[in-house]
């Protein structure tokens, strides 16, 4: 039962362009969301997050949207740059679960090409 | 600040056999996580320790894996026996505290080959 899902398993854009990341959830329950950036032999790092009180949440070129009735979220990348090459995660927690666990997409590679 | 620590990188061994691995957390960071990726899916949370107690491992395959962090600073993960579907990377990562808008940081992992 794959509850956040990433439906591009890859994207490719021109430097200076947008990129828009996609991310779709079942859960209902979850209530606050994150993106994780993900570069070759390294972990994960946290890139920027939502709570489920908001719709959008910015910070420098990331801005990330959410549409609480479509259980989807996006994450903008103005203007994109080759260094923001690495693969991103979406990632979700409910308000219910023990702990703080977090339930990943896939993951979607992305390509900023110079 | 010196971030998550885990050892080894890398570790191929024949399945049946047993391996362990090690983590260590940031600093002060009371909230230690262990999470399996396999090739082309997401970290998968398997165990979550609040300083020395288990807060989460509803998801841990408890026949066969088991972790502790005894003194509440690092923490072992081991397998055993080995199956082929075990082969992943694994992540540790930790965080300052149980709240869920306490960013968790990851270690770089150790990619286990089970052949």
């Amino acid at each position: 039962d794959q509850q956040v899902k990433q439906n591009s398993p890859s994207l490719s854009v021109q430097e200076g362009r947008i990129s828009i990341l996609n991310c779709d959830y079942t859960n209902s329950m979850f209530d606050y969301f994150l993106w994780y950036k993900k570069y070759p032999a390294e972990g994960p790092t946290f890139l920027i997050s939502i709570s489920s009180i908001k719709d959008k949440n910015e910070d420098g070129r990331f801005t990330v949207f959410l549409n609480k009735s479509a259980k989807h979220l996006s994450l903008h990348i103005v203007p994109s740059q080759p260094g923001d090459s690495a693969v991103y995660f979406c990632a979700a927690s409910a308000r219910e679960t023990s702990g703080s666990r977090l339930t990943f997409g896939e993951g979607t590679q992305l390509t900023v090409n110079p | 600040e010196a971030g998550v620590a885990q050892s080894p990188r890398y570790k191929i061994i024949e399945k049946r056999q047993s391996v362990a691995f090690w983590c260590n957390p940031i600093s002060g960071h009371a909230t230690l996580y262990w999470y399996q990726q396999i090739l082309g899916q997401g970290p998968k949370l398997l165990i979550q320790f609040q300083n020395n107690g288990v807060v989460d491992d509803s998801q841990l395959p408890k026949d066969r894996f088991s972790a502790e962090r005894l003194k509440g600073v690092d923490s072992t993960l081991k397998i055993q026996p080995a199956k082929l579907e075990d082969s992943a990377v694994y992540l540790c990562a930790s965080s300052l505290g149980l709240g869920r808008t306490d960013t968790q940081y990851f270690g770089p992992g150790t990619r286990l080959t089970v052949l």
